[in-house]
C-alpha cells in the first residue's frame, strides 16, 4: 500500500551542487505535482504534470526542472542549488476526474533539503 | 485569483478543551471545493475533509466538525475535547471546479498544540 513515495527523505547540499528528487506513485494517477513548504508560506506549487511526457510551471518554478518520462514517476531537479532552496519538498498525485474536480491530493512523506 | 487565509498561525489549548481553526477564502469561481489537511509532527499531509460549494451542510466526524458558510466565505474546523494526538499543523485549501488539473491554493497553516 505504498501510495506516493519520495526519495531521498533527507539531503544536504552545498551551494552549486545538483540533485534530483524522485517521486513514484502506484495509484495510476494522471496528475502529479511538486510543492515546497516553507515556514509562514504554506505549500507552494513548483511544477506539475497532467500526464506522461507533459510538465508545466506552477507558482515558484525558478531554479527547478522536472520530467515525467513515465506515468508513475515525476522527477524534480535542482541544477545549481542555492540556500533559498532549503525547504521541505512534497510530491503529490491526483486522479483524472471526469466533470467534477474533486481536488483531493495524495501526498508523499516529504523530502527535507538543506543547501549550505 | 484565489486566496485562503488562516489568520491563526499558532494555537495552544489544554487537553479536552474545544478549539476552532478559522479559514476564510476568496474566489471568483461560483463552484469550488474546500479542504482541510492535517500535518502531524511526523511530517506527512493527511486529507481530512472535502466540501463542495453547493453543500453548506455542516459535517461531523467523531470529534471533528466543519462549518461551511458561503455568506461569509468561511470553512471553519472545530475539534471537540482535544487530545494530544491532535497536535499538528492544519491546512485549509481551495480548489476551483474546473476539471482536470487540481489548481489548489493552500493557506499558510495553523499550528495547534494540545497541552496534556
Amino acid at each position: 500500500n505504498a501510495g506516493v513515495t519520495q526519495t531521498p527523505k533527507f539531503r544536504v547540499l552545498k551551494t552549486g551542487q545538483s540533485m534530483t528528487l524522485l517521486c513514484a506513485q502506484d495509484m495510476n494517477h494522471e496528475y502529479m505535482y511538486w510543492y515546497r513548504q516553507d515556514p509562514g508560506m504554506g505549500l507552494r506549487l513548483i511544477h506539475y504534470s497532467v500526464g506522461e511526457g507533459t510538465t508545466a510551471k506552477g507558482e515558484v518554478p525558478d531554479g527547478y526542472n522536472v520530467s515525467r518520462l513515465k506515468k508513475q514517476n515525476f522527477l524534480l531537479g535542482l541544477e545549481s542549488a542555492a540556500p533559498s532552496q532549503t525547504s521541505v519538498y512534497f510530491c503529490a498525485s491526483s486522479p483524472r476526474t471526469s466533470g467534477a474536480n474533486t481536488g483531493e491530493l495524495f501526498f508523499g512523506e516529504g523530502s527535507r533539503l538543506t543547501v549550505l | 485569483a484565489q486566496k485562503v487565509t488562516q489568520a491563526q498561525t499558532e494555537i495552544s489549548v489544554v487537553e479536552k478543551e474545544d478549539v476552532t481553526l478559522d479559514c476564510v477564502y476568496e474566489t471568483r469561481d461560483t463552484t469550488y471545493y474546500l479542504f482541510w489537511y492535517k500535518q502531524p509532527p511526523s511530517g506527512e499531509l493527511v486529507f481530512l475533509i472535502r466540501r463542495n460549494s453547493f453543500d453548506e451542510q455542516n459535517e461531523i466526524s467523531g470529534r471533528y466538525s466543519w462549518n461551511f458558510q458561503k455568506s461569509t466565505s468561511s470553512f471553519n474546523f472545530t475539534i471537540t475535547a482535544s487530545q494530544v494526538v491532535d497536535s499538528a499543523v492544519y491546512f485549509c485549501a481551495l480548489n476551483p471546479y474546473s476539471g482536470g488539473y487540481q489548481k489548489v491554493t493552500f493557506g499558510i497553516g495553523t499550528k495547534l498544540q494540545v497541552i496534556p
